[in-house]
């Protein structure tokens, strides 16, 4: 596709389960990134994976969370035992190489935590 | 830790006023700076950007953002607005030495016909 893709789009879950949400990066795209968006917080970085290197993981909040990316294409972000404050929308983003290249951003995962 | 602020939560107007949103970052080094924007209902999409050339930045649809390093700012501007500019900003901040954006609060624009 032209774009970066999310899957699900929406996704309601009960306290305590665990949650996959799926990112299909620009085709091409060694850099992915998630980021968390809460409201009245602003997008918060959680995580960046660039090639073949290991992931800056430095922004998990918990090690609840959890990321990989396979093939160096698509990724899953996994959240276990999730929490209500974890209800956000998650965004995912690719970026090609190259310093000066922005980063474009999926439509995200709106996650609701009941 | 670098951080960036947007002190402008909510800025209501009325089409063809003059627009500025505020962006402060807190990095003391070489910055890359932009300005997104997400429209309702759409994805966040770049606006402008800085890449350490002209500080005047030029973006689509008549922004235009000017780095003053002295001010640690990166504020966007846009003379005359529309409608359709109604929309959520966000600026960012990159520092050289990541690879990751740091996001302001975000500013959400409404601008009334």
């Amino acid at each position: 596709g032209a774009g970066v893709s999310q899957s699900p789009s929406n996704k309601v879950t009960e306290k305590g389960k665990d949650v996959e949400l799926r990112c299909d990066p620009i085709s091409g795209h060694t850099a992915l990134y998630w980021y968390r968006q809460s409201l009245g917080q602003g997008l918060e970085f959680l995580i960046y994976f660039q090639g073949n290197s290991a992931p800056d993981k430095s922004g998990l909040p918990s090690d609840r969370f959890s990321a990989e990316r396979t093939g160096g294409s698509v990724s899953t972000l996994t959240i276990q035992r999730t929490q209500q404050e974890d209800s956000a929308v998650y965004l995912c983003a690719s970026r090609s190489t190259g310093a000066n290249n922005e980063q474009f951003f999926g439509p995200g995962t709106r996650l609701t935590v009941l | 830790a670098q951080s960036v602020s947007q002190h402008n939560h909510h800025v209501i107007l009325s089409e063809a006023a003059s627009l500025e949103l505020g962006c402060n970052y807190s990095y003391g080094g070489t910055v890359n700076l932009f300005w997104y924007v997400q429209y309702p209902g759409q994805h966040l999409q770049l606006l402008l950007k800085y890449f350490s050339e002209d500080p005047l930045v030029k973006g689509i649809k008549g922004f235009e953002a000017e780095f003053i390093k002295s001010k640690f700012s990166f504020n966007l501007r846009k003379p005359s607005v529309q409608w359709s500019d109604t929309a959520e900003y966000f600026c960012a901040v990159k520092s050289y030495n990541t690879d990751k954006l740091i996001f302001g609060t975000g500013t959400r624009l409404q601008v009334f016909p």
